[in-house]
């Protein structure tokens, strides 16, 4: 199935600092990216989503970005707050299958 | 409350001893699927299906069965588990194809196979 790498695999940043997580991927039929999110003890929930025929998406303090040429997409989180803290997944489309990237554990620190 | 619910959460057995994970959504989605969580591997899909009766594998199917008799409800079953089964296992739906919908997940199941 398609590649997917995420990174980093681990962040740290004080409260109302920007973080942001890379994701990469191969297959270049893929049009559908969105992030997820997944907190202690719960499923992941989608958070923001992405289509190629767009190169940004806004959400209040996130924000996903996506360049089809470079084949790359990233997640941006603006004024972190210690509730932003979780494992971040990102993911694109192959086929019939979505593939995941192995996450991002964010941590914000007060 | 539209969700998706799994059970048991938490489950503890040995090898060789059959198991059913049960999961139902209450969105009338198409859509449902299985997958296992393992630390530094992400998500991977188990198996999928997109209605009543269509099942079909994903990345990790070996070990693992599924059935879809009802729309709401997609049971995994592990007929004869083994360690390396051990792991997090999340149900989801969608109202479409998961490569271009939002996937719903449930709360997650934790495996131990001894």
């Amino acid at each position: 199935g398609e590649n997917v790498e995420q990174h980093p695999s681990t962040l740290s940043v004080q409260e109302g600092d920007s973080a942001v997580i890379k994701c990469t991927y191969s297959d270049s039929a893929s049009n559908y990216f969105p992030w997820y999110k997944q907190e202690l003890g719960k499923g992941p929930q989608l958070i923001i989503d992405i289509r190629s025929n767009v190169g940004e998406k806004k959400d209040q303090r996130i924000a996903v970005t996506l360049n089809k040429t470079a084949k790359h997409f990233s997640l941006h989180i603006t004024e972190t707050q210690p509730e932003d803290s979780a494992v971040y997944f990102c993911a694109a489309n192959s086929g019939y299958a979505l593939n995941f990237g192995k996450g991002t554990s964010l941590l914000v620190t007060p | 409350e539209a969700q998706v619910t799994q059970n048991p959460r938490y489950l503890i057995t040995v090898t060789g001893k059959k198991l059913t994970v049960t999961c139902s959504q209450n969105m009338n989605h198409e859509y449902m699927s299985w997958y296992r969580q393992d630390p530094g591997l992400g998500l991977r899909q188990i198996y999928y299906s997109m209605n009543v009766e269509v099942t079909d594998k994903g990345d990790v199917p070996e070990g693992y069965k599924v059935s879809r008799k009802e729309k709401r409800n997609f049971p995994l079953i592990l007929e004869s588990p083994s360690p390396n089964q051990t792991s997090l296992y999340f149900c989801a739906s969608s109202v479409g194809l998961a490569n271009n919908y939002e996937q719903y997940f449930g709360p997650g199941t934790r495996l131990t196979v001894t």
